[in-house]
């Protein structure tokens, strides 16, 4: 099956700097998806995307499928944005292997 | 639209007891899954199903059995409960796109 790395696996950052998180996966896939999942364990969707490039307010991600991986930018981070991401994807369309994610924290 | 709900939200069971966790979505949504989350280890795939009636196999399958009787329901059973089933438990739907997650379920077998 498909295998997703992600990078780095905890990264610290000031309130106000930009990140990028970075998902490799080992084959072709017709599904990529970005969670968040906050301190209180909830798993938020960010992005479904298997392709391309998404925006929605501070946080955009680009998906070069081609070259079999994703990035994740967090602009102007905010002590909300602390958690841990994951990065998903599928070679079908309805099964998702997930990586280990990233621990993200972001101090005031 | 309260879109994927778990029953319950905290569990702790002796080693050897049984229980059944319910997942419950009002989307409509043909795809079901439980996975199971470690520290370190990401979410993990234990079944799934891709409509009523149907389960499947996922990476982490032993020790567990599921049903998906109505198609907005899918339970996810542990007949012999093991210390190793210690976790938190993720119950997700979709339409075969984009997943939704529920709260989870914190189970503690000691």
């Amino acid at each position: 099956g498909i295998q997703v790395e992600q990078s780095p696996p905890d990264l610290i950052l000031q309130e106000g700097a930009n990140s990028t998180l970075r998902c490799n996966f080992s084959d072709s896939v017709n599904n990529l998806q970005w969670f968040h999942q906050n301190p209180w364990g909830q798993l938020i969707n960010l992005f479904y995307i298997p392709s391309g490039t998404k925006q929605n307010g501070r946080l955009s991600a680009t998906t070069v499928a081609t070259e079999r991986y994703s990035l994740l930018y967090i602009s102007s981070s905010q002590t909300t944005d602390s958690g841990v991401y994951f990065c998903a994807a599928g070679g079908s369309n309805y099964k998702l292997t997930f990586g280990k994610g990233t621990l993200l924290t972001v101090n005031p | 639209n309260a879109g994927v709900t778990q029953t319950p939200k905290f569990r702790v069971l002796k080693t050897g007891q049984s229980m059944t966790l319910l997942c419950a979505q009002d989307m409509n949504h043909e795809y079901m899954y439980w996975y199971r989350q470690d520290p370190g280890m990401g979410l993990r795939l234990i079944h799934y199903s891709v409509g009523e009636g149907t389960t499947a196999k996922g990476e982490v399958p032993d020790g567990y059995n599921v049903s998906r009787l109505k198609k907005q329901n899918f339970l996810l059973g542990l007949e012999s409960a093991a210390p190793s089933q210690t976790s938190v438990y993720f119950c997700a739907s979709s339409t075969g796109y984009e997943q939704f997650f529920g709260p989870g379920t914190r189970l503690t077998v000691l």
